[in-house]
C-alpha cells in the first residue's frame, strides 16, 4: 500500500518551454500533497503544500507563478514549470500523506520516484 | 529556529552495526520519520516514532527521546546494499516535516 507514482521520470527540454509533472497517489487518497526539490547532494528542498480543492502554499522564495501547483483532485496533483530554464534543472520529487495532520504514522510522507529535469 | 543536526557522512564495514544519530530543536514535535534515500532515487519510509523508546523493524530500529531532543537509527547487520543517505526529518507543531541534511552512509567490504 501507500504508492505514489510520478510522470516523467525524467525530462529535457529547451529554455523557455513550460513542462508539467504530474503525482498520483496510487491507493490511497492523499488530502496533501508536497513538492521537493533536490539539487545534487544536497537535502529535500520542500516548495510547496496543496491540499485537494485549495490553493497551494509556496515556501518563502519559490515563484508560485513560475511552479504552478494544481491539485485538482484526492490523487492527482500536478507541477507546471514555466519558462523553464537552466536554472531550474534539478530533481523534482513530489510526496503524499493520507490525513490533515496528527501524531501519528498515517501522517508519513510517501514518496513519488522522481522526476529528473534537465533545462537546455 | 529550527534545526536538524546528523552527521554528513559515515563510514561502516558489511556484517556490522552503525549507529546514525539525529538531533533536533523545533517549534513543537508531532514525530520523528527516518527516511532512507539511494543515490539519484526518492526517499522511502523507514520508521517514525511519537514516544520515548525504541522501535524495532527488522535489521533498523529507531530510538527517540523527546526530553533531549535525540532520535538514533540502527542498522544490524549491515549489507552493501545499505549503503545510501538517511534522512531525519521532524514533524513540527504545524504538522510540517523539517528535513536534517542527511547522513550519507557508506558500506565497505
Amino acid at each position: 500500500g501507500a504508492v505514489v507514482s510520478q510522470h516523467p521520470s525524467w525530462v529535457i527540454c529547451k529554455s523557455g518551454t513550460s513542462v508539467k509533472i504530474e503525482c498520483r497517489s496510487l491507493d490511497f487518497q492523499a488530502t496533501t500533497m508536497f513538492w521537493y526539490r533536490q539539487f545534487p547532494k544536497q537535502s529535500l528542498m520542500l516548495m510547496a503544500t496543496s491540499n485537494e480543492g485549495s490553493k497551494a502554499t509556496y515556501e518563502q522564495g519559490v515563484e508560485k507563478d513560475k511552479f504552478l501547483i494544481n491539485h485538482a483532485s484526492l490523487t492527482l496533483s500536478t507541477l507546471t514549470v514555466t519558462s523553464a530554464h537552466p536554472e531550474d534543472s534539478s530533481f523534482y520529487i513530489c510526496s503524499a500523506r493520507g490525513t490533515s495532520g496528527g501524531p501519528s504514522i498515517t501522517d508519513t510522507q510517501y514518496f513519488g520516484p522522481g522526476t529528473r529535469l534537465t533545462v537546455l | 529556529g529550527q534545526n536538524i543536526d546528523q552527521p554528513t557522512e559515515m563510514t561502516a564495514t558489511e556484517g556490522a552495526i552503525v549507529q546514525i544519530n539525529c538531533t533536533y530543536q523545533t517549534s513543537g514535535f508531532n514525530g520523528l520519520f527516518w527516511y532512507q534515500q539511494h543515490a539519484g532515487e526518492a526517499p522511502t519510509f523507514l520508521s517514525y516514532n511519537v514516544l520515548d523508546g525504541l522501535e524495532e523493524k527488522g535489521r533498523f530500529s529507531s530510538f527517540l527521546s523527546r526530553s533531549k531532543g535525540y532520535s538514533y537509527l540502527l542498522l544490524k547487520e549491515l549489507q552493501m546494499k545499505d549503503s545510501a543517505s538517511y534522512l531525519c526529518a521532524v514533524m513540527d507543531s504545524n504538522y510540517q516535516l523539517i528535513w536534517g541534511a542527511g547522513t550519507k552512509l557508506i558500506i565497505k567490504p
